[in-house]
């Protein structure tokens, strides 16, 4: 079955601070994976895609990785601020033809002051 | 900024009503999404369409049902509104070219008393 895990499944760090988000899928054939910023209450917004070929991409204090063999992702926050409270969602594709999303649970983040 | 709309974007409503969600987007996406997202929980696909006049049923159940008539255009509509209703709808679309990236809008907040 197609599956997508995210740890933590929460997380609380301090302004200015680092951190790691995990993401490990089970989908196959496997074409793409994004990861998703969601504020409360308003819908995703993406915050980086990747391909097969794609090991890392950055999206300003946002840089995900991919490892396909092993079949994991990271996103790692740089220097975060309160702004960066939400949830981060990973979502893997197997196709482009937008026919089929997996979407993993999520993490939550609060970064406090 | 991504040009999709969801109107209203808050309803509460008594049972056993009729209501639908509008969704819009100006981006001439051929694709569009109905999710169901129940507070700190994964989205769920409950309809999707590739295209005018093509709506199909998405994985989670719903007792609601969708057209489209216009390639902009995809509302949601619940004949009967029920308690277990009360969710967050989340609409999406994708275009030709990068079918696998979806665009999300703001979501309704929907609750049955």
């Amino acid at each position: 079955k197609n599956q997508v895990e995210q740890s933590p499944q929460s997380l609380i760090i301090l302004e200015g601070k680092n951190c790691t988000l995990q993401c490990n899928y089970t989908v196959s054939p496997f074409s793409n994976l994004r990861w998703y910023k969601q504020d409360t209450g308003r819908g995703p917004v993406s915050l980086t895609i990747m391909t097969f070929s794609e090991n890392t991409k950055s999206n300003g204090r946002y840089t995900a990785t991919l490892d396909a063999d092993t079949k994991q992702s990271s996103l790692h926050i740089t220097a975060s601020q309160l702004s960066d409270s939400a949830s981060y969602i990973c979502v893997v594709s197997p196709d482009n033809y937008g026919q089929n999303f997996v979407f993993g649970p999520g993490t939550r983040l609060s970064v406090l002051p | 900024e991504a040009d999709i709309y969801q109107t209203p974007r808050y309803l509460v409503i008594g049972t056993g009503k009729k209501i639908t969600l509008e969704c819009s987007q100006t981006m001439g996406h051929d694709k569009m999404y109905w999710y169901q997202q129940d507070p700190g929980m994964e989205l769920h696909l409950i309809h999707y369409s590739y295209g005018v006049n093509s709506t199909e049923k998405g994985d989670l159940s719903s007792e609601s049902t969708v057209s489209r008539i216009r390639t902009e255009h995809f509302p949601l509509t619940l004949e009967s509104a029920r308690p277990s209703h009360t969710s967050q709808y989340l609409c999406a679309s994708s275009g030709t070219a990068r079918a696998y990236e979806q665009y999300f809008g703001p979501g309704t907040r929907l609750t049955v008393t």
